[in-house]
Formats: structure tokens, sequence, C-alpha cells
């Protein structure tokens, strides 16, 4: 069964914090994709990545940094954390080429204090 | 700027009936329209997705609905049942960019019994 794992299910970090995420996934896909998802905004792409060590901003980066050392992790950072990052964020793996589904993680809901 | 477009952003429809959820894009360069279902805890899993080339799917009591000259697709839910009751996201992709896809912000379906 193909798997997308998140490290934590929920966290909670004071402002001014460095965080880490981080996303496993066992299909050894190509691309990984961070999101958030906040009530009434979809999801928003934050990084994705289609190769190791390859990344590239999506549509909210600031903030936020991103690190693929190995194809099956992929790592989003919060380099000081603040109260408006407070959210729910969602990994994403997907092939190259072919079918583009993408599969997700369970999700980590950070609050921020 | 907002490339994909979904509506409602929620809606109640009663056991037995049909749920429709629509959605509008705007760059022509889509070429992958898939439907996302998200239950509560959960992260979101793909649930049907159409190629431009036909104008309608169906797997099931689910069925896309496609307009290319509009720029409007739509996922129609029949005998809609209380177990259907989930987030569903709309979203488009093209075939580059990692084949990343973007996202509508999502309709809550409530079914009741």
């Amino acid at each position: 069964d193909v798997k997308v794992t998140q490290s934590s299910r929920y966290l909670v970090k004071r402002t001014g914090e460095k965080v880490f995420l981080e996303c496993v996934q066992d299909m050894d896909h190509e691309n990984m994709f961070w999101y958030r998802q906040d009530p009434g905004l979809g999801l928003r792409l934050i990084y994705f990545s289609y190769d190791v060590k390859m990344k590239e901003k999506g549509d909210i980066p600031e903030g936020y940094s991103v690190s693929r050392e190995k194809k099956e992790r992929f790592s989003l950072i919060l380099e000081s954390a603040s109260t408006n990052q407070t959210s729910m964020y969602l990994c994403a793996s997907s092939p190259a080429g072919g079918l583009r589904e993408q599969f997700f993680g369970p999700g980590t809901r950070l609050t921020v204090l | 700027q907002q490339q994909v477009k979904q509506s409602p952003q929620s809606l109640i429809v009663q056991k037995g009936g049909i749920s429709i959820i629509n959605c509008a894009y705007e760059n022509t360069a889509f070429d992958y329209f898939p439907w996302y279902q998200q239950f509560p805890g959960k992260g979101p899993a793909l649930l049907i997705a159409i190629r431009p080339d036909v104008s309608e799917k169906k797997e099931g009591r689910f069925t896309i609905s496609f307009n290319k000259s509009a720029k409007q697709f739509s996922l129609h839910i029949m005998d809609s049942q209380p177990g259907d009751s989930a987030t569903y996201f709309c979203a488009a992709g093209g075939n580059t960019n990692a084949g990343k896809s973007t996202f509508g912000d999502g309709t809550t379906l409530t079914v009741k019994p």
C-alpha cells in the first residue's frame, strides 16, 4: 500500500522558533509538494521539488524553506515561526510523467503561540 | 490570481439526491483535471480525474462533466449518501513544473440521512 507519512500529526511551537516538518514517501516518486490548508482558502502550494536537491517556489513561499537531500524525504522549514503560520500542512508526492495523481500524507496541524 | 474557481463553498443534500460542484479555470494549458475527496483528519485522496479530450467520465456514482470551450468542469454525485460527506477539491494541472496542480478552495458537502 502506497504511503506518505508526516512526522507529526499535531505540533505546538512558540513564535520565533525554528520548526521542521518532515515528509517521507515510499513510492519512489520524483515529485514532492508542500501545501498549507486553511478554511475557505483550499490548498495553497508552498514549495515543490522534482528531483533530489531541486526545489521551486510555489504560490506562498514567504517565511518557508525546504530541503530534499534524499529522494524519499522532503522537509519544510519555518525559519522563525509566526502566529500567521498556524495551519494544517500537507505533504504530497507524485510520479514523474504519465498519471499525475498526487498522494497526500495525513497532515500536520501546527499551532504557533 | 486565482486560476481555479470552485463553487459552492458548502452544500447540503438529502440522502439519495444529486450533489453538484462546479469549477472554472483560466489557463488553457491545463490538461489534467482531478477531483480529490478529503475526510476529516485525513489528507485528500484522488476521487476521479479527466483529460480535456473527453467531455464526460463516470466512475460508479461519480461523474465529471467537462466543457472545454467554457473552461468549466463539474462533479456530479448521484444517489448521494451520508458517507459521501467530505470536502471536495477540484484541481487543474499541466505537463510542466513537476506536474503541479492548482486547487480550488474546496466544497464541504453534507449529506443528510
